[in-house]
């Protein structure tokens, strides 16, 4: 079945250290995308992706990175220098084909960071 | 700046119809999307129009104006499945053509028996 997965669904840090959520999907997407929710809130986009190799800084990038080494996978990493790191954060994927618009989402990762 | 206003909570029973507006102030738009997010779940894609009017998806109904930047979302026979939170979102693209979502806040929606 096509989809996108996260790993892990919850996941538990120490403040200070550096940790890397996964997003992989296999419906041949070319756009993915990362956001943040809080509760109560909408969707606050992180960083996306149009191709491989390439990604563009959203609306709340300061503290996180990614990379786009393959077309299936748009890891994030969320660094110490983020100072509110603990929400929910969802990947997502589209394509970029010229009738598309819906962006599917994977199951997400619940990060806390104490 | 860009924004999307949409009521914060709505509430009705069972078998109503609930309509969720959404007035939205953004640059570059291509449409307008609707999502449905169940508490701690992801959001899942209702609908989606790209032109002025009505589109219908079963029990769902999606309108937009552009040209009063405003947009709607139609729930019939209200279900208590349909207790979620409902997420408007421009589509819309940068100076670099690179398309994404502005999202709403999301409105919380409680069906009473």
């Amino acid at each position: 079945d096509g989809g996108i997965t996260q790993s892990p669904k919850y996941l538990f840090r120490k403040e200070g250290q550096n940790v890397t959520l996964s997003c992989e999907q296999n419906l041949n997407h070319d756009a993915m995308y990362w956001y943040r929710q809080d509760p109560g809130q909408g969707l606050r986009l992180i960083y996306y992706s149009q191709i491989v190799n390439d990604f563009q800084k959203g609306d709340i990038a300061e503290g996180y990175s990614v990379s786009r080494e393959k077309k299936e996978s748009f890891p994030l990493t969320v660094t110490s220098a983020q100072k509110n790191p603990t929400a929910f954060y969802l990947c997502a994927s589209s394509s970029t084909s010229g009738s598309s618009y819906e962006q599917y989402f994977g199951p997400g990762t619940r990060l806390t960071v104490t | 700046g860009q924004s999307l206003e949409q009521p914060s909570e709505v509430t009705a029973v069972e078998g109503a119809i609930v309509q969720i507006n959404c007035t939205y102030q953004t640059s570059g738009f291509y449409g307008l999307s609707w999502y449905q997010q169940h508490d701690g779940g992801a959001p899942t894609f209702l609908s989606y129009n790209g032109l002025d009017g009505l589109e219908e998806t079963g029990r769902f109904s999606s309108f937009l104006s552009r040209s009063d930047s405003y947009g709607y979302l139609l729930l019939q026979e209200l279900q208590m499945k349909d207790s979620a939170s409902y997420f408007c979102a421009v589509r819309t693209f940068n100076a670099g053509n690179n398309r994404k979502l502005i999202w709403g806040l999301g409105t919380s929606l409680a069906v009473n028996p």
